[in-house]
C-alpha cells in the first residue's frame, strides 16, 4: 500500500511564479492537511480538506493561496506570486474519515530566489 | 496562542540514558499522537492515544495520556543514537477536526 505521495520533493520558483504543489493521498483516505514547516520549527496549520469541499482554511493566508481536493486526482496547493518568504517545506498529511491517525508525505521543498 | 506546549525544546543526551519528554495543554483533545521527523524527511507516526490513562509501549518507548486528555509523555528507556529526531505531539478536538501540532522537542542522543 503505498503512502502518501508529494511531488516535486523540490521545487524552486522566482518571485511573482506560481507554485503548484501536489499530493496524493494513500488509497482509501479522503480527508488531506497541508502544512508548512521553517526550519527547526513545529508544523504549522494551513488547511483541511475532503473530497471537493474545504473544511478548515483557518490557517492558510487570504491571499495569493488556495488548495482543492478534486474528486479525481491530487490535492493542489497552489500559491501565486510568490516571495521569498514563502520558502519553506510543505508537508500533507492524509487520513480515513472518522480516524484520528494522519500519516505525512515527505513534503515538497519551495526555495524562491 | 500554542495550544499544545512541549518540553523540552532541545534535549542533548548521552547513549543509555532515560528521558521524558511532555506535551501539555489547557484543552481537551478525543485523541492525540505522537510523530517523529528526521531532517529533509516527513513526520512519522509512532502512536495515537485516545483514552484518558492510557498507556502504550513500543519497543523502548513509552507513551502515556494524561486522565483528562489534555496532556501526554514520551519515555524513552536506554536512548540509542537512532532516538535522535524531532519528536512531535499533535492533537484533535475530534476525529474530523484539524490536527494541531506542537513545537517539538530536538532530541540528540550522543554515542
Amino acid at each position: 500500500n503505498a503512502g502518501v505521495m508529494q511531488n516535486p520533493r523540490h521545487l524552486v520558483r522566482r518571485r511573482g511564479q506560481e507554485a503548484r504543489l501536489r499530493c496524493s493521498p494513500m488509497k482509501g483516505h479522503s480527508h488531506v492537511y497541508w502544512y508548512r514547516q521553517l526550519p527547526e520549527e513545529g508544523l504549522k496549520f494551513m488547511v483541511y480538506l475532503q473530497k471537493e469541499n474545504i473544511i478548515d482554511e483557518s490557517g492558510m493566508p487570504k491571499e495569493r493561496f488556495s488548495a482543492e481536493f478534486p474528486k479525481e486526482g491530487p490535492s493542489i496547493l497552489r500559491i501565486q506570486q510568490v516571495v521569498r518568504g514563502d520558502s519553506a517545506a510543505y508537508f500533507c498529511a492524509s487520513k480515513k474519515q472518522e480516524v484520528a491517525e494522519a500519516f505525512f508525505g515527505q513534503g515538497t521543498r519551495l526555495t524562491v530566489v | 496562542t500554542q495550544l499544545l506546549e512541549q518540553s523540552p525544546q532541545f534535549l542533548s543526551i548521552q547513549e543509555g540514558e532515560n528521558l521524558t519528554v511532555y506535551c501539555n495543554s489547557s484543552s481537551v483533545f478525543s485523541s492525540l499522537q505522537w510523530y517523529r521527523q528526521e531532517p529533509g524527511e516527513g513526520p512519522v507516526l509512532l502512536v495515537t492515544v485516545v483514552t484518558g490513562g492510557e498507556v502504550k509501549k513500543l519497543k523502548r518507548l513509552t507513551f502515556q495520556f494524561g486522565d483528562a486528555r489534555k496532556d501526554s509523555s514520551l519515555h524513552i528507556t536506554a536512548a540509542q543514537p537512532g532516538d535522535t529526531g524531532l519528536y512531535l505531539c499533535a492533537g484533535g478536538k475530534t476525529s474530523g477536526s484539524r490536527l494541531t501540532f506542537g513545537e517539538g522537542t530536538q532530541l540528540t542522543v550522543n554515542p
